[in-house]
């Protein structure tokens, strides 16, 4: 079955622009929308934005300004880079499929485990 | 952006005893739009419901849930002891999609 892996430093400078990688394997990223969602610690669960295979993106309009969301198709893999990130930008990095909204209804599934990523000097 | 409500906040039972966890939006979803996932600690969320009612794939037949428009329950029969977690709801009615802040249902 698909599973996904992020990858990428779990520590950023405030400042810097944070990046990640989630690799898609056991299926291919085409014909898929892919999503990165993060949760602060000890918080609940903010949907930053997503990509279709063919490139076109939706982002949360908190964010907007400051990400990027890239897909390599050759690689199956998606990217996400946030930029200028402050402490508030500490949280556990998912990416998952979706929205996959097969047959009328709407999920993210699967998931990457997740990966910390902490803003600070 | 639709706001979604959850409550309780926390919610202390006995293992056997029956879960019943609600969202609210602060407009109408459709129910193909609204799901439930589960997270336990150190763990990614897992998808438990779709479509407001529909189980996804391995999930055991204590878990149901229900609704339309802007109130949604998520019910456990019998808790078993794997089911102490947080639960949240999320929706894809309008962009950007939501999740609630979350239930978390502790062990009493």
């Amino acid at each position: 079955q698909v599973q996904l892996q992020e990858s990428g430093p779990g520590l950023v400078k405030p400042s810097e622009t944070l990046s990640l990688t989630c690799i898609v394997s056991g299926g291919s990223i085409s014909s898929y929308y892919w999503t990165w969602i993060r949760q602060p610690p000890g918080k609940g669960l903010e949907w930053i934005g997503y990509i279709y295979y063919s490139g076109s993106t939706n982002y949360n309009p908190s964010l907007k300004s400051r990400v990027t969301i890239s897909v390599d198709t050759s690689r199956n893999q998606f990217s996400l880079e946030l930029s200028s990130v402050t402490a508030a930008d500490t949280a556990v990095y998912y990416c998952a499929r979706g929205p996959d909204c097969t047959g009328g209804n709407c999920v993210f599934d699967p998931w990457g485990q997740g990966t910390l990523v902490t803003v600070s000097s | 952006e639709i706001v979604l409500t959850q409550s309780p906040g926390t919610l202390s039972l006995s293992p056997g005893e029956r879960a019943t966890l609600s969202c609210r939006a602060s407009q109408s979803v459709s129910s193909n739009y609204l799901a439930w996932y589960q997270q336990k600690p150190g763990q990614a969320p897992r998808l438990l419901i779709y479509g407001a009612s529909s189980r996804a794939t391995g999930i055991p037949d204590r878990f149901s849930g229900s609704g339309s428009g802007t109130d949604f329950t998520l019910t456990i029969s019998r808790l078993e002891p794997e089911d102490f977690a947080v639960y949240y709801c999320q929706q894809f009615g309008g962009s950007p999609y939501t999740f609630g802040q979350g239930t978390k249902l502790e062990i009493k």
